[in-house]
């Protein structure tokens, strides 16, 4: 596998259902982001996590819970989601400087199409 | 605040040249981003501008004017192919902001 990867490319969910998306990344790099897409609105970053560690939470509605266990590896736990939450979720990661500047080059997964009903 | 400001949708015929304009405010500003996303993909790094003036890769340049606020994408010779969403994002504060992005639209 290169670059990065997202499992599931599609997911179907009821609002009392509890599910888990995933996002893997074989760049080596050292921050990931999680990412809504909606329809005709730009896409509102949810989630980043820098050197494994959560440093941004943009307001996101806690029904959305974000692990990051290793490096390559980011999880977003979803549960009792409601309809207008359905929209493609894109995973990103880039390598990052502990120093001011960046955010650097971001490369993207192919997203989870999410449909909440 | 931030704020980005691209035009919805374009069209433009095949072989022609187009012009995709970001504006932008930004309280913190790293640099200016242009990404690809085709319908139903991931969004594709196309260029990066940091400093004020014309990038050029391939088809596709790229221009900044940070005292204006303003970068363009321009899109030479298109194809078919480049049928897509063009994203543009400013960075500030180690965080990317994207725009809504512009359709294009290439007619044979």
């Amino acid at each position: 596998e290169t670059g990065v990867t997202q499992t599931p490319r599609h997911l179907v969910m009821g609002m009392t259902n509890k599910k888990s998306l995933k996002c893997e990344q074989h760049l080596g790099h050292n921050a990931m982001y999680w990412y809504k897409q909606s329809a005709k609105k730009p896409l509102e970053l949810m989630f980043v996590y820098n050197f494994k560690e959560q440093t941004e939470n943009n307001s996101v509605p806690s029904r959305f819970s974000p692990e990051c266990p290793n490096s390559s590896h980011l999880f977003l736990h979803l549960h009792t989601l409601q309809p207008e939450d359905s929209a493609l979720y894109l995973c990103a990661s880039s390598q990052e400087g502990r120093l001011a500047g960046g955010p650097y080059e971001q490369y993207f997964g192919p997203g989870t199409r999410l449909t909440v009903t | 605040g931030q704020n980005i400001d691209q035009p919805t949708e374009m069209t433009a015929t095949e072989g022609a040249i187009v012009q995709i304009n970001c504006t932008y405010q930004t309280s913190g500003f790293n640099g200016l981003f242009w990404y690809q996303q085709h319908a139903g993909e991931a969004p594709t790094f196309l260029s990066y501008n940091v400093l004020d003036g014309l990038e050029e890769k391939g088809r596709f340049s790229s221009f900044l004017s940070r005292s204006k606020g303003y970068s363009y994408l321009l899109l030479k010779e298109l194809q078919m192919k480049d049928s897509a969403s063009y994203l543009c994002a400013v960075t500030g504060f180690q965080k990317l902001v994207f725009g809504t992005g512009t359709r294009l639209l290439v007619s044979p």
